[in-house]
């Protein structure tokens, strides 16, 4: 079964400062991992996703995301964070290998940056 | 733009009383999705198409429904509406890899 946490309901920082995003997922064989963002009454827009590749992906808004297969992770980042930045962020995990489409989304967590 | 349209953004229904959500892409994807979102909880997979194939989610309640006459739209039905079915649909596009766009939600509102 798949399955994916966010352990953090929110997340607090200042502005200008690093944010980190935690993510951990289970899955049986090999995943497409993805961040999603959600600003209020809005439907959720894509970040980033890893399907193959290079551990470390870079998105929209300056966000990147790090694949660690070792520890089931995919962290999101971002070197400075924005005041804009201050959003629901939710991670998901989908099979690569079955053909389906059915995609696990995290329980989200909501970002406070602060001017 | 290519996009993913819903319609309407708000909806307001009675007890019982039926009500369809629909939803549009311009993105001539294969997969479309409903999602029923509570609360800024995690999004709920109602069921999915790819292209004509019908993936109904085991837990999804029999008074959901959907119809994709073609390509482009895609329908939610629900034909009794309860107080607990008020919640934000959410409706997704796909291709095959997975990457999905979404519209900007329906909330519906069950007095």
């Amino acid at each position: 079964a798949q399955s994916v946490a966010q352990p953090e309901d929110q997340v607090n920082v200042a502005e200008g400062n690093p944010l980190t995003v935690k993510c951990t997922y289970s899955v049986s064989g090999n995943p497409y991992l993805f961040w999603y963002v959600q600003y209020p009454n809005r439907g959720l827009q894509f970040l980033l996703k890893y399907i193959t590749g290079d551990n470390l992906v870079k998105g929209s808004y300056g966000f990147e995301a790090e694949f660690n297969k070792s520890q089931t992770s995919f962290h999101l980042k971002k070197p400075s964070a924005l005041v804009s930045d201050s959003a629901l962020y939710f991670c998901a995990v989908r099979r690569a290998d079955t053909g389906g489409f059915k995609t696990i989304f995290g329980a989200g967590t909501r970002l406070f940056v602060k001017a | 733009d290519a996009m993913v349209i819903q319609n309407p953004r708000y909806q307001v229904t009675q007890f019982g009383k039926p009500v369809t959500l629909s939803c549009s892409q311009t993105l001539n994807h294969n997969v479309m999705y409903w999602y029923q979102q509570k609360s800024s909880q995690a999004p709920k997979l109602l069921f999915h198409y790819y292209d004509k194939d019908f993936n109904n989610e085991a837990d999804t309640p029999d008074n959901f429904q959907s119809r994709r006459p073609n390509t482009s739209f895609c329908f939610l039905d629900i034909r009794s509406p309860g107080l607990g079915d008020a919640a934000m649909y959410l409706c997704a596009t796909s291709r095959v890899e997975g990457t999905q766009n979404f519209g900007p939600g329906t909330r519906l509102l069950v007095l």
